[in-house]
């Protein structure tokens, strides 16, 4: 079975500093996808970022890139420019393809944003 | 659109009760789901369906049972609730599970505690 590891409970930053929350996964297969999930207190799960395994580019959205590393099975996410509504839980995601649609998640690391 | 709905928004139950989640989507989605997310953890896949009449299980599904009458409704029956389901329950949809159409949109959550 895959899993999905985020072994930072908790990450705090400066407003415009940058941060990287980090994210490990195990996997056997070669084509899968990869997600960032942000939940602010509203506990509204929204889409970040995604990357497609047989990409080898990082995806990047506005302020938020990754750093996929495919044979360290490393899926890192950085936030530039940090913002106060930047403040949320992170939750990494792992899709295996051909398996439906079906998610596994970490355990998600809380960021605060300091003014 | 509405999105993804459900209902109710919180709700308490007494062990061994019964009672149904609802989800519903408006934007002609396949996909569907049905997550719970307990307290410090990421979330966990209970049951899903890839279109009408077609149902299959997660990661967690015993207690619960789903039907796939139509395509805009999933709802989510607990049997016999117990003080593990204590959980808040996300369902998802996404227009299929193709690569390029896979984004999954979740709802806002249902809040349950069982005493």
């Amino acid at each position: 079975a895959q899993t999905v590891t985020q072994s930072q409970p908790e990450m705090s930053v400066q407003e415009a500093e940058t941060v990287t929350l980090s994210c490990t996964y195990d996997t056997s297969e070669s084509d899968y996808y990869l997600f960032w999930y942000k939940q602010p207190p509203s506990r509204q799960m929204i889409l970040v970022i995604r990357q497609e395994a047989y990409k080898q580019q990082n995806a990047t959205e506005n302020r938020f890139s990754v750093n996929f590393q495919k044979a360290a099975k490393s899926f890192s996410l950085k936030i530039s420019d940090s913002q106060l509504g930047d403040a949320a839980m992170y939750f990494c995601a792992y899709r295996r393809d051909n398996a439906g649609n079906m998610l596994t998640f970490g355990g998600g690391t809380r960021l605060m944003v300091k003014p | 659109n509405a999105g993804v709905t459900q209902t109710p928004k919180f709700q308490v139950l007494k062990t061994g009760q019964s009672m149904t989640l609802q989800c519903a989507q408006d934007m002609n989605h396949e996909y569907m789901s049905w997550y719970r997310q307990d307290p410090g953890m990421g979330l966990r896949l209970i049951h899903y369906s890839v279109g009408a009449g077609i149902t299959d299980q997660g990661e967690v599904p015993n207690g619960y049972n789903v039907s796939r009458s139509t395509t805009e409704d999933f709802p989510l029956r607990l049997l016999s609730a117990a003080p593990s389901q204590t959980s808040v329950y996300f369902c998802a949809s996404s227009y299929s599970v193709d690569r390029f159409t896979d984004t999954q949109y979740f709802g806002p959550g249902t809040r349950l505690t069982v005493l």
